[in-house]
């Protein structure tokens, strides 16, 4: 049962223009969603989270959206460089809860 | 460098096998969390453990098991190995339950089961 998904597998973007990657989740219960990046051969870091009480957060160039209403959160990358170009994944968890959900992920490339 | 690490990055081994994977977490953190990545999956939580104890399972087979020894590290033991059983296990840490913040992840083993 899949808690958290991502649709979109992969995501191209030019260099300086938006990308938005998209998560839908199910569980109603879910307190915390968190956004993480990997690259090839590495584990996945950590990039931004959000408390279900907000409805936005911002870091930087990251900037995470949440719509509980829809169970649907996004995250916006201004401008994308090449740098950014990983599989990101977003997670949720319970407050109460030990495990976090994972969505299959999405593969960002951003052209130069 | 995550501090968090990951032993081997690589493994390949006949079915019906046995292996023992081994994370380090990083200093101070004192939950392990054990994850399973298989092809075009998201991670699946296995299972959790703290300061020693078992905290949480997840989707983890009877064939698997796991234990966190008293500095703190951990290994997950996977036997009587299936070609199902290819996957890249990550092992990550955080100090406490990990909630807003995250977990700290390890790059992984990569394992292929023939």
């Amino acid at each position: 049962d899949q808690q958290v998904k991502q649709n979109s597998p992969s995501l191209s973007v030019q260099e300086g223009r938006i990308s938005i990657l998209n998560c839908d989740y199910t569980n109603s219960m879910f307190d915390y969603f968190l956004w993480y990046k990997k690259y090839p051969a590495e584990g996945p870091t950590f990039l931004i989270s959000i408390s279900s009480i907000k409805d936005k957060n911002e870091d930087g160039r990251f900037t995470v959206f949440l719509n509980k209403s829809a169970k649907h959160l996004s995250l916006h990358i201004v401008p994308s460089q090449p740098g950014d170009s990983a599989v990101y994944f977003c997670a949720a968890i319970r407050n109460t809860g030990n495990q976090f959900y994972f969505g299959t992920g999405t593969s960002l490339t951003v052209i130069p | 460098d995550s501090g968090v690490t990951q032993t081997p990055k690589h493994l390949i081994t006949a079915t019906g096998q046995r292996v023992t994977l081994r994370c380090s977490p990083r200093s101070g953190d004192l939950s392990v969390y054990w994850y399973q990545q298989s092809l075009d999956q998201g991670l699946q939580f296995l299972i959790q453990y703290y300061n020693g104890e078992e905290r949480a399972k997840g989707n983890i087979l009877e064939r698997f098991s796991a234990q966190q020894f008293p500095d703190l590290h951990s290994e997950l033991n996977l036997s009587s190995l299936e070609l199902g059983d290819s996957a890249l296990y990550f092992c990550a840490s955080s100090e406490t339950g990990g909630l807003n913040y995250g977990y700290t992840f390890g790059s992984g083993t990569r394992l292929t089961v023939v």
